[in-house]
């Protein structure tokens, strides 16, 4: 499994754009990128999945590059309630289908008034 | 729609006793895993079932701890005997794994915290 690179802690205000960075150098070309938040007490809930450019739900915008090196979660307008950690993962495209997760330590997000 | 329900969710006992974690997983799916969160290790998976059976319990630390899923809808994690190391929040997912897909989307119960006196 590649190797995912992502700030410890961010800060932010409501009302802001929230951009988080995974760095994943070594991922392979059948490597999808996929986030996951957790809010305090609660398990971590799927966020959003992509392997290219650019691909947009409704909760946020998820931007890969052409070297898919790295990846860029993007919350537009965050409030209080997107306090969380947000963890970034590689995940191969298997034949079985189902994925054995491994999070690290994920980026700790602290949205203030 | 009923998410995956874990019981109970919280549970203190004291070390040596045996402890029993219940999971129901959503109803339709297929994987059931078994992960645990400390402060000091993170989230960490200990074992996934596909159709009942278990695929790969590598993540399980030590022979105290085991797991079943005699169905479905039903998945316990077992540890026998219980020590303070054992202290954690324990999240059950499950997910509905299909051939060649891409990492289906896992659903995470609320988790069981635990405390080994």
């Amino acid at each position: 499994l590649a190797k995912t690179t992502q700030p410890i802690s961010m800060d932010s205000y409501e009302g802001q754009e929230v951009n988080i960075t995974c760095s994943h150098n070594n991922i392979a070309t059948n490597d999808y990128i996929t986030w996951y938040q957790q809010f305090p007490s609660q398990g971590p809930r799927f966020i959003i999945q992509g392997y290219k450019t650019k691909v947009t739900n409704e909760v946020a915008s998820l931007f890969i590059p052409a070297d898919r090196k790295s990846s860029t979660l993007s919350l537009p307008r965050v409030s209080l309630s997107d306090t969380a950690v947000y963890y970034c993962l590689v995940l191969p495209r298997g034949s079985t289908g189902f994925q054995k997760l491994v999070f690290g330590t994920g980026t700790r997000l602290l949205v203030s008034p | 729609d009923a998410g995956v329900i874990q019981s109970p969710r919280h549970e203190v006992t004291e070390m040596g006793q045996e402890v029993t974690l219940r999971c129901k997983p959503i109803s339709g799916h297929n994987s059931l895993f078994w992960y645990r969160q400390t402060m000091m290790r993170g989230l960490e998976l200990l074992i996934y079932f596909n159709n009942n059976v278990p695929i790969d319990d590598s993540g399980m630390p030590e022979d105290r701890f085991s797991a079943k899923m005699p169905n479905a809808s039903f998945s316990t994690l077992k540890i026998q005997p219980s020590e303070p190391r054992d202290s954690a929040v324990y999240f059950c997912a499950s997910s509905l794994a299909r051939r060649v897909a891409v990492g289906p989307p896992q659903h995470f119960g609320d988790g069981t915290r635990l405390s080994i006196l």
